[in-house]
């Protein structure tokens, strides 16, 4: 799987939007990128993923560039809840490889929520 | 959808105690993931179940670690002779058709 790239950390004001970073340079054609975060003490949790197109669900958007050499998370109105760890993974999915492939998590970035 | 479940959420030993885990995925998940978390540090795979058939493990996976997954629905995460370096949260995530992973609350574990 390719390697992504995030800032360690990131602040937001409360009610604006947040926008994430991701660099996955080496991506292939056939990699997703996905976003999970993890609230402090909890387990992670899925957002969004999306191959080539820009998605969009009741979460959050997923800006994917169109060399799909980066991408870019956004929370359009955060609130404060949305203070987590947010992990931007690249990965083959695992019903186009045959096999599952299990999720390889960066450092991830910390992002802040301020009141 | 009840979503994934760990239980017990906290589990304190003594080193050299064995400690078992147990998940209960999605209904109809037929994926079953286990992923280990040190402090600081982004979850790492340990081992992969799809249905009963454990298909991959983790060279994480000591020999002291061992998974089962019976009848391709709940599964076990038993550690034996515990370390003090096995203190972690341990998280267990399930997928399906879309092959997207959800992952349970975790079982952290506290080796004195």
């Amino acid at each position: 799987d390719a390697k992504t790239t995030q800032p360690p950390s990131m602040d937001c004001a409360e009610g604006r939007a947040a926008n994430l970073p991701c660099n996955h340079s080496t991506i292939s054609g056939n990699e997703y990128v996905y976003w999970y975060r993890q609230i402090h003490s909890q387990g992670p949790q899925y957002i969004i993923h999306g191959l080539k197109n820009n998605e969009t669900n009741e979460m959050a958007s997923l800006i994917i560039t169109e060399d799909r050499k980066s991408s870019t998370l956004i929370l359009p109105h955060a609130t404060l809840r949305d203070t987590a760890v947010y992990y931007c993974i690249v990965r083959v999915a695992g019903y186009i490889s045959g096999s599952a492939r299990q999720l390889t998590f960066g450092s991830g970035t910390q992002l802040t929520v301020l009141p | 959808d009840t979503g994934v479940s760990q239980d017990p959420r906290h589990k304190i030993t003594k080193r050299g105690q064995n400690v078992t885990f147990r998940c209960d995925p999605i209904s109809e998940h037929n994926r079953l993931y286990w992923y280990r978390q040190t402090l600081g540090q982004g979850p790492e795979f340990l081992t992969y179940f799809q249905n009963e058939a454990q298909l991959e493990k983790s060279r994480l996976l000591s020999d002291r670690f061992s998974a089962e997954r019976p009848k391709g629905s709940f599964s076990t995460l038993e550690i034996q002779r515990t370390e003090q370096g096995d203190s972690a949260m341990y998280l267990c995530a399930s997928s399906y058709l879309t092959d997207t992973q959800y992952f349970g609350p975790g079982t952290r574990l506290t080796v004195l």
